[in-house]
């Protein structure tokens, strides 16, 4: 049972323009959301983050939303840059359960073409 | 500043052979250890966790095995390895469960 889920396996977006990946959630119990960035051969660098008594955290060119009710967060990329292109994970947690662990979705890989 | 290391970096193993895979964290005491597997073309899936020395939890039964002699040690082992459990393994530390995990570097095991 997947309770996080990223739809979209790929994305292709020119430099400069926006980027957006979507993630959907099952777990109304969830109240924290994690992004990260995977390159090939590598571990999975955290990226961005929000709680869920939040709808909209920015850092820099990242900007995650969340929409509660629609149980959607969304990773916003703007301008995109060829460093970007990397798989991107979406996690979802509950850190009121006792089992303390991340749900991943499989990953959306994200191309960005100069 | 907290650092987490996993060697080795590549292992190319027969099937049936055993495994050890290590992975410690630096700078940080007590913390939350996971070991996650990502197979060619896939999310990551979750192996084992552990919330202190001891204590191991599995998230998926097969032939591999996790164990946590000191604080800031997770070792993730196998007595006989499957061409199945070839993959990309990584660890992964946080401060509190359900926060947010930081991975190592990962190791790429083949089995043929």
């Amino acid at each position: 049972d997947q309770q996080v889920k990223q739809n979209s396996p790929s994305l292709s977006v020119q430099e400069g323009r926006i980027s957006i990946l979507n993630c959907d959630y099952t777990n109304s119990m969830f109240d924290y959301f994690l992004w990260y960035k995977k390159y090939p051969a590598e571990g999975p660098t955290f990226l961005i983050s929000i709680s869920s008594i939040k709808d909209k955290n920015e850092d820099g060119r990242f900007t995650v939303f969340l929409n509660k009710s629609a149980k959607h967060l969304s990773l916003h990329i703007v301008p995109s840059q060829p460093g970007d292109s990397a798989v991107y994970f979406c996690a979802g947690a509950d850190r009121g359960s006792t089992l303390g662990r991340l749900y991943f979705g499989r990953g959306t890989q994200l191309t960005v073409w100069p | 500043s907290q650092t987490i290391h996993q060697w080795p970096a590549t292992l190319v193993q027969p099937v049936g052979s055993p495994l050890s895979l290590e992975c410690t964290v630096e700078g940080t005491s007590n913390p939350n250890l996971y070991w996650y597997r990502q197979a060619a073309g896939r999310g990551l899936q979750l192996l084992f966790y552990s919330v202190g020395i001891g204590q191991i939890s599995s998230e998926v039964p097969q032939n591999l095995s996790a164990s946590r002699p000191q604080d800031r040690q997770f070792i993730l082992s196998s007595k006989k390895l499957l061409l199945s459990d070839s993959g990309f393994y990584l660890c992964a530390w946080s401060v509190l469960a359900g926060d947010t995990q930081y991975f190592g570097p990962g190791t790429r095991l083949t089995v043929l």
